[in-house]
C-alpha cells in the first residue's frame, strides 16, 4: 500500500508562487502524479514524474525524488483561477494509483 | 468529445435499496476504476479493472460490485445501500500506457438516507 502526505491549506497572494509538498511510503513506485481539482468538479491532470527531477510545464512545475520518497508542485505567478485542490497520486507496479487526502489552495489578490 | 461519462449526476436512496452507477468511456481504454470521495480523506480506490472480463478488488471493496463485459462500460453496484455510502463517486479511465493520467468523469453524488 502507499501512505501519502500533503498539507491540507495553503494560502498565497496573486502573482506569488506556492510549493506544495508530497511525501509517499510506497510498495512499489510506477510514477507520481498531481491533479487539479476546483471545488464541485472531477480531478484533471497536471503532470507526470516517474524519473528524479524536475519537469516543467509553463506555470506549473513538478519534482520528484524516489530516494527520499518526495515530490512538490510549484505553481507560479499564482492566478484567481488557480484556488483548488491539489492531489498527489503514487501509481504502484499494478497500475493502481492512491491519493492524498489533497491540498487546499487560496489565492488572495 | 465525450471522454468518460458517469450516470446519474446526482441520485438519493434510502438504506437498503440497490443502485447501479453507470460509468462508460470512448477512448478504447483498457484500464478503469472507481474511486469514491469523502471530505478530508481523499480519493480512495473502490475496484479496478486491466480489461475486459478482468476486475479486481481496491482499497475499500466492501459493499459495492462491478463487472467488465465489455471495454467501454464498467458499472458499480451497490447491493444494500448504507448511510456510510454516502459519498461523491468518480469513475477513471486510462490507457495503461506508462506516462498517460488518468481521465475522470465529472462524478455521481450519491445520498443515502
Amino acid at each position: 500500500g502507499q501512505n501519502i502526505d500533503q498539507p491540507t491549506e495553503m494560502t498565497a497572494t496573486e502573482g506569488a508562487i506556492v510549493q506544495i509538498n508530497c511525501t509517499y511510503q510506497t510498495s512499489g513506485f510506477n510514477g507520481l502524479f498531481w491533479y487539479q481539482q476546483h471545488a464541485g468538479e472531477a480531478p484533471t491532470f497536471l503532470s507526470y514524474n516517474v524519473l528524479d527531477g524536475l519537469e516543467e510545464k509553463g506555470r506549473f512545475s513538478s519534482f520528484l525524488s524516489r530516494s527520499k520518497g518526495y515530490s512538490y508542485l510549484l505553481l507560479k505567478e499564482l492566478q484567481m483561477k488557480d484556488s483548488a485542490s491539489y492531489l498527489c497520486a503514487v501509481r504502484d507496479r499494478d497500475y493502481k494509483l492512491s491519493f492524498g487526502a489533497g491540498t487546499t489552495v487560496t489565492v488572495r489578490a | 468529445n465525450a471522454g468518460v461519462t458517469q450516470t446519474p449526476k446526482f441520485q438519493v436512496l434510502k438504506t437498503g435499496q440497490s443502485m447501479t452507477l453507470q460509468c462508460a468511456q470512448d477512448m478504447n481504454h483498457e484500464y478503469m476504476s472507481w474511486y469514491r470521495q469523502d471530505p478530508g480523506m481523499g480519493l480512495r480506490l473502490i475496484h479496478y479493472s486491466v480489461g475486459a472480463g478482468i476486475t479486481d478488488q481496491g482499497e475499500v471493496p466492501n459493499g459495492y460490485n462491478v463487472s467488465r463485459s465489455t471495454t467501454e462500460d464498467f458499472p458499480l453496484r451497490l447491493l444494500s445501500a448504507a448511510p456510510s455510502q454516502t459519498s461523491v463517486y468518480f469513475c477513471a479511465s486510462s490507457s495503461g500506457t506508462e506516462h498517460q493520467p488518468q481521465h475522470f468523469g465529472d462524478g455521481t453524488r450519491l445520498s443515502i438516507l
